[in-house]
C-alpha cells in the first residue's frame, strides 16, 4: 500500500521559475492538504480540499495555487518562485466520510519536497 | 489566540534513561489531540489520538496521556530507535469544518 506518495523529492529553481509539486493518494480518501515546513516552526497549511472539485486556502496560501480533478491528485503549483518559499513541503490526506471535520481522523503525511530557491 | 507550544525543544537522553515531552495548548474547545513521529527526510507518522481529559493511549515504550491543557509523552527506557522529532497537533472548534495546530515539535536524541 503505497499511501500517499510526493514527487519530486528534491528541486532547485531559481527565482521566477514555475513548477508543479505532485501528491498522489491510494487511500481513497476525500481531504488532501499541502504543508510547509521550516525550521523553528510548525507545519503550516498552505491550501486543503474536501473532494474533487473543490478547494480552499490555509493560513500562508500566497504564491501557491492548486487543484483537485480527481480524488487522488492534489498538486501544487509555484507560478513564480521566490527564496521565501524555500522549504519542505508535506502533503497529507485523510478520511473525511460523513463527519464534520477531516481533523477527526489522522492525518497520513507523504515523504515530502525539499524544495531551494535561489 | 489559539496555540499550541511543545517543550523542550530538543532532549537528549541516555539510553535507558525515561523522560517525558510536554505539549500545552490554548485552544477553543479542543477535539482531539495528536502525536506524530517524524524521523529525518521523512513525513510525520502518526502514534496516538486523545480525547479528553484523563485518557491514556501507549505503544510499546511510549505512553501520551492528556489533561485540561496539556499533554504529554512519556518514553519509558528509551532506545536509539527512537530518536526522531516529536509533534503535537490539536484540532479544535472554529470555522466550518474544525481547525488543526501544529507544535514546533521535540527533537529527541537517545545515545547508546
Amino acid at each position: 500500500n503505497a499511501g500517499v506518495t510526493q514527487t519530486p523529492k528534491f528541486q532547485v529553481l531559481k527565482t521566477g521559475q514555475s513548477m508543479t509539486l505532485q501528491c498522489a493518494q491510494d487511500m481513497n480518501h476525500e481531504y488532501m492538504s499541502w504543508y510547509r515546513q521550516d525550521p523553528g516552526m510548525g507545519l503550516r497549511l498552505i491550501h486543503y480540499s474536501v473532494g474533487a472539485g473543490i478547494t480552499d486556502q490555509g493560513e500562508v496560501p500566497n504564491g501557491y495555487n492548486v487543484s483537485r480533478s480527481t480524488t487522488e491528485d492534489f498538486p501544487l503549483r509555484l507560478l513564480s518562485a521566490a527564496p521565501s518559499q524555500t522549504s519542505v513541503y508535506f502533503c497529507a490526506s485523510s478520511y473525511f466520510g460523513t463527519g464534520d471535520s477531516p481533523y477527526n481522523s489522522p492525518l497520513h503525511f507523504g515523504n515530502g519536497t525539499r524544495l531551494t530557491v535561489t | 489566540e489559539d496555540q499550541v507550544t511543545q517543550s523542550p525543544e530538543a532532549l537528549r537522553l541516555q539510553e535507558g534513561e525515561s523522560s517525558s515531552l510536554n505539549c500545552s495548548y490554548t485552544v477553543s474547545g479542543l477535539r482531539g489531540l495528536f502525536w506524530y513521529r517524524q524521523d529525518p527526510g521523512k513525513g510525520p507518522e502518526f502514534l496516538f489520538t486523545l480525547y479528553s481529559a484523563g485518557e491514556e493511549k501507549e505503544k510499546e515504550r511510549l505512553k501520551a496521556t492528556l489533561t485540561k491543557k496539556e499533554s504529554f509523552l512519556h518514553i519509558t527506557a528509551p532506545k536509539p530507535e527512537d530518536s526522531a522529532t516529536y509533534l503535537c497537533a490539536v484540532h479544535f472548534w472554529g470555522g466550518s469544518q474544525g481547525n488543526l495546530i501544529f507544535g514546533k515539535g521535540t527533537k529527541l536524541s537517545v545515545k547508546p
